[in-house]
């Protein structure tokens, strides 16, 4: 499985947008790009996917390279619930595999 | 009620001890999944169903027993488990269980404590 790279965690103020950065250099054709968050005590939740082009929905936007190598979600308006662990996952099958992923912290 | 639930939520069980963790999907899905997430560790993959046919153990030990008799329902079934085998176990399903452009829908998870 392609791997991903991501911050450990990384802070964001209340109401501020949030770029949320992952590097996925050895990315094949193939693959799709898969952006899940876990609040605490609960299983995964899904946020957003792409292949090639930006996408957006109603929970965030997904800015993908043009050479695919790397992507960013952007959260437009962080709010004390989008604290959670964020995860960057390359998926060209029914396979999810995850990493650490990227914790992020809401500050009032 | 809506998309995944697993039953119970919380479990502890002794080593000798046999007992099953349950999931259903009322999304109509054909595809069902069991991960694994110890302890500041990542999910890992255990098993996979795609139309109650089993298409991928991860390397689970046979204490692991899964069985999927529809495709709604997927169970794991535990018996003589360890310490390590404490984790959160988390059930998941998607459409097909094919193409990485599927979305996957996870329960809430069972926390299980094995003494």
């Amino acid at each position: 499985d392609a791997k991903t790279t991501q911050p450990n965690s990384m802070e964001s103020n209340e109401e501020e947008p949030v770029h949320l950065p992952c590097n996925h250099s050895t990315i094949s054709g193939t693959d799709y790009i898969h952006w899940y968050r876990q609040l605490p005590s609960q299983g995964p939740e899904y946020v957003i996917h792409g292949l090639t082009s930006n996408v957006n929905n109603r929970m965030a936007s997904l800015a993908i390279a043009e050479d695919r190598k790397s992507s960013t979600l952007i959260l437009h308006r962080a709010t004390l619930r989008d604290a959670a662990v964020y995860y960057c996952i390359l998926a060209s099958g029914s396979r999810l595999t995850f990493g650490e992923g990227t914790q992020l912290t809401v500050n009032p | 009620e809506t998309g995944v639930t697993q039953t119970p939520r919380h479990l502890v069980m002794g080593m000798t001890n046999k007992k099953s963790l349950k999931c259903e999907q009322h999304l109509g899905h054909n595809a069902m999944y069991w991960y694994k997430q110890s302890a500041k560790k990542p999910l890992e993959l255990m098993f996979v169903y795609n139309f109650k046919e089993q298409t991928e153990n991860n390397s689970v030990p046979s204490r692991f027993s899964p069985e999927c008799p529809n495709s709604s329902h997927l169970f794991l079934h535990l018996h003589t488990l360890q310490p390590e085998d404490s984790a959160l176990y988390l059930c998941a399903s998607s459409q097909e269980g094919t193409g990485g452009g599927e979305t996957q829908y996870f329960g809430p998870g069972t926390r299980l404590l094995v003494l």
